[in-house]
This record gives C-alpha cells, sequence and structure tokens, in this order.
C-alpha cells in the first residue's frame, strides 16, 4: 500500500542527546514536511523539501536539521539546541506543486523528554 | 502573517445531529482550502479540499463552503455519528505575504457525538 511511515511511534531524549525520527514514503511524491503539534495548537511547520538534495526552514526551524538524500526519506534530527522538544511530530508529503495539491500525513512521533 | 481560526474549540452533540464547524482566516489571499480529520495519537486524514476559485466541496455526509473575500469556511455534517468523534482541522495554502506556499492551520475543533 502506498503512504507515508514515521518511525518509531514513540521516542524519549535525554538532556543534550540528538535524536533523529524517520519519514519514508512511497507515494513518489516530490515534497515533504514535517510539523510540530502541541496540545490545544495546530501544527507548526519546522522544515520542507520541495526536491531532493533541497529543503527550507519554515516557522520553527531553530535546534531541527534535516536532509533529503533520497526521494522517499526526509528525517529530522531534533537537536540538544531544541529547549522544549516534548511534542507530536507529523510528517507530510504532497505531489510537486503542494500550492493545488492535499498533504498527506503520517501517523506522527511523540517525542517526550526523560 | 497568516492566521487561521476555528470555533468552537470544543462541541459534543448527541447521534444524529446536524452540526456547523467555523474556520476564518486573516489573508483572503490563498490558493486552497484544506479540511482534516485527526484521531486521538494518530495523523490527519484528508476530509476535503476547496480551491480559492470553488465556493464548496461535498464528500458524503460532509460540505465544506468557502467565502474567500470574507476569510471564512464552515464544515457541514450532517446525521452525525459517534464515529465522527474526532479532532477537525482547518488548513490554508497561502498565496502572497510572509505565509505564501505554506500551509497555516487552526487550533481545531474537538468533536464529540455521543449515542
Amino acid at each position: 500500500d502506498g503512504g507515508i511511515t514515521q518511525s518509531p511511534k514513540y521516542l524519549f531524549r535525554k538532556e543534550g542527546q540528538n535524536v533523529t525520527l524517520s519519514c519514508e514514503q512511497n507515494l513518489n511524491h516530490d515534497a515533504m514536511y514535517w510539523y510540530r503539534q502541541d496540545p490545544g495548537q495546530g501544527l507548526r511547520l519546522i522544515y520542507y523539501s520541495q526536491i531532493v538534495n533541497d529543503f527550507q526552514k519554515g516557522d520553527i526551524a531553530e535546534g531541527y536539521s534535516v536532509s533529503r538524500e533520497k526521494k522517499e526519506s526526509f528525517p529530522l534530527t531534533v537537536t540538544s539546541a531544541q529547549k522544549n522538544p516534548t511534542a507530536f511530530y507529523l510528517c507530510a508529503s504532497s505531489i510537486g506543486n503542494s500550492l493545488n495539491q492535499p498533504q498527506h500525513f503520517g501517523d506522527g512521533t511523540r517525542l517526550s523528554i526523560l | 502573517k497568516q492566521e487561521v481560526t476555528q470555533i468552537p474549540a470544543a462541541l459534543s452533540v448527541p447521534e444524529g445531529e446536524n452540526l456547523v464547524l467555523n474556520c476564518s482566516f486573516t489573508d483572503s489571499a490563498i490558493y486552497n482550502l484544506q479540511w482534516f480529520r485527526q484521531d486521538p495519537g494518530k495523523g490527519l486524514t484528508s476530509l476535503l479540499l476547496i480551491q480559492s476559485s470553488q465556493r464548496e466541496q461535498t464528500s458524503g455526509r460532509l460540505n465544506a463552503s468557502l467565502d474567500k473575500s470574507s476569510g471564512r469556511s464552515t464544515l457541514y455534517i450532517a446525521a452525525s455519528q459517534p464515529g465522527d468523534s474526532a479532532t477537525y482541522l482547518c488548513a490554508v495554502i497561502s498565496a502572497g505575504g510572509t505565509s505564501y506556499g505554506k500551509l497555516t492551520f487552526g487550533q481545531g475543533t474537538i468533536l464529540t457525538v455521543h449515542p
């Protein structure tokens, strides 16, 4: 089945540790996105990528990093510089021209601090 | 900067009732508006997408309308069922300004349909 797979479902981070969230899609979509969701709030854009080997900062990129070495993969690293990383992280993808195409979402990764 | 607001924040209705969820956005320069459903601990499922040139979209018991000039959209759910219980999110793709090309979300409406 075509879709977006995020792993792990739950992740715990120790102080000063970097962690990486995985996002893989087999929809052959060009664009991929990372969002953060906090309780009672809408989603906020962290990073997005319209094409392989290119990505742009979203509204809350500080403390995060990404790579886009393959079309189907867009991993997100939460670095130790992110002081409040506890949140629900959602990955999405869309056909190249995202302005008129819907974004499709994975099931999310919940990150907590130990 | 585009801002999206959803009212009410939470809604509880008995099964079978028709209901309306509201969404408003501050910048009317949009490409489209999308309604999503989110079940607890899950990702988002796209329900309806309305292009800026359209007035409404329908899918089954769902009908979404768009009044771009006034910056408003409504999601109408007919004959609600307990299985409709979820958080409903509205989002717009902006056509200008600092939010250009980005999907901006409202905070969601938590819907509970009780038997």
